[in-house]
């Protein structure tokens, strides 16, 4: 079936790369996805990867995918205060599929 | 605003009670899903429109829930008899089904049961 994990908590200081991993179970996913949920607010669409990639890179963010070891992460550079918030891990088997698996989510803060 | 609008934001109800939420999606999606989302956790799937059919639902959908897209744009989420355990950020998303399958959140209904 379908898991994706992600590491709850990570503080960085302002100025630094942070990194947030996750791993995924299903080696069938067609995208995965990272999204970032700021308190009270839905959650919002930062990046994706298409399976047959290993590299996305984004202004600050790069993604890198991990096929074998079903490996997925995300790093933004220069992280910023604005970037304190929570970080989703997502996968889509098939997008005709409909659905999207979330993480548990990964809060990022990021201290001045 | 064209994104996604949710309604009401914040639901206080009594166990027993029936709730209903409605969801706008983006005008131009033809796919609407709703999630429930707990503290600590993320957004669990429980069903999905593609127009007015709804295509999946998952086993988290008991019998009290009830979602409905009547006419492929808007939608209603009905909990019956409502229990403690409800208490969730009930989310909304749409999305084209000729895409990456990226989803765009509208801001949740909150729904506590006391």
């Amino acid at each position: 079936g379908e898991d994706v994990e992600q590491s709850l908590f990570l503080s960085v200081r302002e100025g630094d790369s942070s990194v947030i991993n996750c791993t995924y179970t299903d080696s069938s996913s067609t995208y995965l996805y990272w999204y970032k949920q700021e308190p009270g607010a839905g959650l919002q669409l930062l990046t994706y990867i298409f399976s047959n990639m290993d590299m996305k890179q984004d202004q600050r963010l790069t993604v890198l995918l991990n096929k074998k070891d079903k490996h997925l992460s995300l790093r933004i550079a220069d992280t910023q205060t604005g970037d304190s918030a929570i970080y989703f891990c997502a996968e889509s088997i098939n997008t005709n599929a409909g659905k999207s698996t979330f993480g548990d989510g990964t809060t990022l803060t990021v201290k001045p | 605003d064209t994104g996604v609008s949710q309604d009401p934001r914040h639901k206080i109800t009594k166990r027993g009670q029936n709730v209903t939420f409605r969801c706008d999606p983006i005008s131009e999606h033809n796919r609407l899903y709703w999630y429930r989302q707990t503290l600590g956790q993320g957004p669990e799937f429980l069903t999905y429109f593609q127009n007015e059919a709804q295509l999946e639902k998952s086993r988290l959908l008991s019998d009290r829930f009830s979602a409905e897209r009547p006419k492929g744009s808007f939608s209603t989420l009905e909990i019956q008899r409502t229990e403690q355990g409800d208490s969730a950020m009930y989310l909304c998303a749409s999305s084209f089904s000729v895409s990456t399958g990226e989803l765009f959140f509208g801001e949740g209904s909150r729904l506590t049961v006391l």
